[in-house]
């Protein structure tokens, strides 16, 4: 089993749908971030979170510690945020310039 | 602009051939970390640092070197390269201290035959 869990693998969306992405990890953590990489192979941070909640324009961010789960939310989407979207987690005795990677979910958005 | 520059974006080799994939990043990060992606297997850590002249093996270090000797630049070395080193790497640094996420690099699309 995976340290780290992301469902679903594949998501396709309405323009305008809320999205949610789930990712769940088995191992004590010092911070949990999201990535999101674009078609053409680009990635780009887009959280990094250790307790809470964080918004950023039409994407949310929540973390559970005790439940050991994060989920990311796009509101109002958009055919512009289809990318895969990656969560990774730095474990609590880890350095902090290691990361385990989910396996991505794939988000297609149709107009 | 600021941020993490990886040459070349694509490569091919030969098998046996040696190469050395550059990452520089003018942010002053502490931390970089070079990770390889493949298809099923997502991204993973090859080797990082901590900072100029500390650097540790990630999850598959086998195959490849990485040396620390400023904070701006970070070097892959593959050694030999193999038909199982074909893959999109990618280099990506972030501060010591504080809440920023990580800052990617472009990647380096290597194949080898």
């Amino acid at each position: 089993k995976n340290e780290v869990e992301q469902s679903p693998q594949n998501l396709t969306a309405q323009e305008g749908e809320f999205i949610t992405i789930n990712c769940s990890y088995s191992v004590g953590i010092s911070a949990l971030h999201w990535l999101q990489q674009h078609p053409g192979g680009g990635i780009v941070s887009l959280f990094m979170l250790s307790s809470g909640k964080k918004k950023h324009g039409r994407l949310i961010a929540t973390i559970n510690i005790q439940e050991k789960h994060s989920s990311l939310h796009i509101t109002a989407s958009h055919p512009r945020d289809s990318a895969v979207y990656i969560c990774a987690v730095t474990g609590r005795w880890a350095s902090g310039s290691r990361l385990t990677f989910g396996e991505g979910t794939q988000l297609t958005v149709n107009p | 602009n600021a941020g993490v520059t990886q040459t070349p974006k694509f490569q091919v080799l030969k098998t046996g051939q040696s190469m050395t994939l550059q990452c520089a990043q003018d942010m002053n990060h502490e931390y970089m970390s070079w990770y390889r992606q493949d298809p099923g297997m997502g991204l993973r850590l090859i080797h990082y640092s901590v900072g100029a002249g500390i650097t540790d093996q990630g999850e598959v270090p086998n195959g490849y070197n990485v040396s620390r000797s400023t904070t701006e630049d970070f070097p892959l070395r593959l050694l030999s390269a193999a038909p199982s080193q074909t893959s999109v790497y990618f280099c990506a640094s972030r501060p010591g201290q504080g809440a920023r996420g990580y800052t990617f690099g472009s990647g380096t699309r290597l194949t080898v035959v």
